[in-house]
């Protein structure tokens, strides 16, 4: 079964730190570019960062460049996202999922909840 | 940024009838528009990418249409279990950019 497993969420203070690991199995995770999603109720869906394969390529949004990395270890099926900084505005349920390829993000994990606040 | 506005913001039609969301984009970004269902508390599926390629599995009452800066979803035919959230996305350029969303009720 393909599969996308967050973990690393939870509750943290402002200027906080936390990593979160999306952890693939059920397809050739090397094969596919990879993202961080995030969901709140206010501002909707709003994407984060997307890795490459090889990570040769990096794309950060605007509002986490600077405080987010986004890395991928392909020998071990995970996607990572280090979180510095943060702040109470990152407050959101963190997907990670899967590129098609042109195709829009076909596979999504279950998400994880981060919650910024003192 | 390539800003997507969604129209209606919420519609509420019987089961049976025919729905059509809209897409709009600040620049035109070809095709690369992808379609996604989101029910309470669930992850959102991709419906469509492509601007008109059905994901496999997806229902074939889903369809798309749609190029450059203006894109429908269509559900021919509303059953009960599409009620629900749906967002368009455009991967045109980074960064990637998702509608506000359309929430679909079921009368």
């Amino acid at each position: 079964e393909v599969q996308l497993v967050e973990s690393g969420g939870g509750l943290v203070k402002p200027g906080g730190s936390l990593r979160l690991s999306c952890t693939a199995s059920g397809f050739t995770f090397s094969a596919h570019g990879m993202n961080w999603v995030r969901q709140t109720p206010e501002k909707g869906l709003e994407w984060i960062s997307s890795i490459t394969t090889t990570s040769a390529y990096i794309f950060y949004a605007d509002s986490v460049k600077g405080r987010f990395t986004i890395s991928r270890d392909n020998a071990n099926n995970s996607l990572i996202l280090q979180m510095n900084n943060l702040g109470v505005d990152d407050t959101a349920i963190y997907y990670c999922a899967r590129g098609k390829g042109r195709g829009g993000l076909d596979v999504w994990g279950q998400g994880t909840m981060v919650t910024v606040s003192s | 940024d390539i800003q997507l506005t969604q129209s209606p913001s919420t519609l509420s039609k019987s089961v049976g009838d025919r729905v059509t969301i809209t897409c709009r984009a600040s620049q035109s970004i070809s095709t690369w528009l992808a379609w996604y269902q989101q029910k309470p508390g669930k992850v959102p599926r991709l419906l469509i990418y492509k601007a008109s390629t059905l994901e496999n599995g997806v229902p074939s009452r889903f369809s798309g249409s749609g190029s450059g800066t203006e894109f429908t979803l269509t559900i021919s035919s509303l059953q009960p279990d599409d009620s629900a959230t749906y967002f368009c996305q455009q991967y045109d350029n980074y960064p990637l950019t998702f509608g506000g969303g359309t929430k679909v009720e079921i009368k």
